[in-house]
């Protein structure tokens, strides 16, 4: 198993611009999760995309996967000095234990008002 | 969804002391897993928590320094034994709620274990 590893690890915008983060996996998978973890607290579950699915939006937040290139994107549109934070995604690794994921590096975004 | 409490939510200990953190859970869930979060990096499961079986631990982690407990469906308690500087860290516990695979898992608040 490996873990994901997200680019950029830091990324700072400004607000009601868009910011992208990429992450990059290396074996089969169930899904894949994107997470928000607020000044080193609990994660917060943002998306789930499956691996038979391309694209998925959630308000502000579209999830791309592409499981030829083991690579997924998560933009968010529009943010808010609220969207600070460091993003995570987590792979659901195909024929691993249920429930168990594996965690990128994460990018952590600040947006400045 | 499911609301998870996890205390303490931050602790300093001194060296060679002992921790339990505990995870209450608000339903009953089978898979229960333990994460620790070093300064700066990602998480990395430390073990499985099942009810009515021993833990399941990752490589690089062992019972003697992490014991779990899993009494019942809705709670778990981890163990940090004989704490060094290094296990300053973040634990969180998560539990999945379904049986089934594609379904999200949720997570406690964390606790911050800082080791002095």
């Amino acid at each position: 198993s490996q873990q994901g590893e997200e680019d950029p690890q830091a990324l700072s915008i400004q607000e009601g611009e868009n910011a992208t983060m990429n992450c990059s996996y290396k074996t089969s998978i169930n899904n894949l999760q994107w997470y928000r973890q607020n000044s080193g607290r609990g994660l917060v579950h943002l998306i789930l995309i499956r691996s038979n699915e391309r694209e998925k939006h959630s308000g502000r937040l579209r999830v791309t996967l592409d499981t030829s290139k083991k690579s997924s994107s998560l933009l968010i549109t529009a943010s808010r000095a609220a969207d600070t934070a460091s993003y995570f995604c987590a792979t659901d690794e195909r024929g691993s234990t249920l429930g168990r994921l594996y965690f990128g590096r994460g990018t952590q975004l600040t947006v400045w008002p | 969804s499911a609301v998870i409490s996890q205390k303490p939510s931050r602790d300093i200990c001194q060296r060679g002391t002992s921790l339990t953190i505990q995870c209450q859970v608000d339903s009953q869930v089978t898979m229960m897993f333990w994460y620790r979060q070093q300064p700066g990096q990602s998480l990395t499961l430390i073990a499985t928590a099942n009810q009515g079986s021993e833990a399941t631990y990752e490589s690089g982690f062992v019972i003697d320094k992490f014991p779990i407990s899993r009494p019942n469906l809705t709670f778990s308690t981890l163990t940090v034994s004989n704490m060094s500087p290094e296990d300053s860290s973040i634990y969180l516990c998560s539990v999945v709620l379904s049986e089934t695979t594609n379904t999200e898992a949720f997570f406690g608040q964390g606790t911050r274990l800082t080791v002095v």
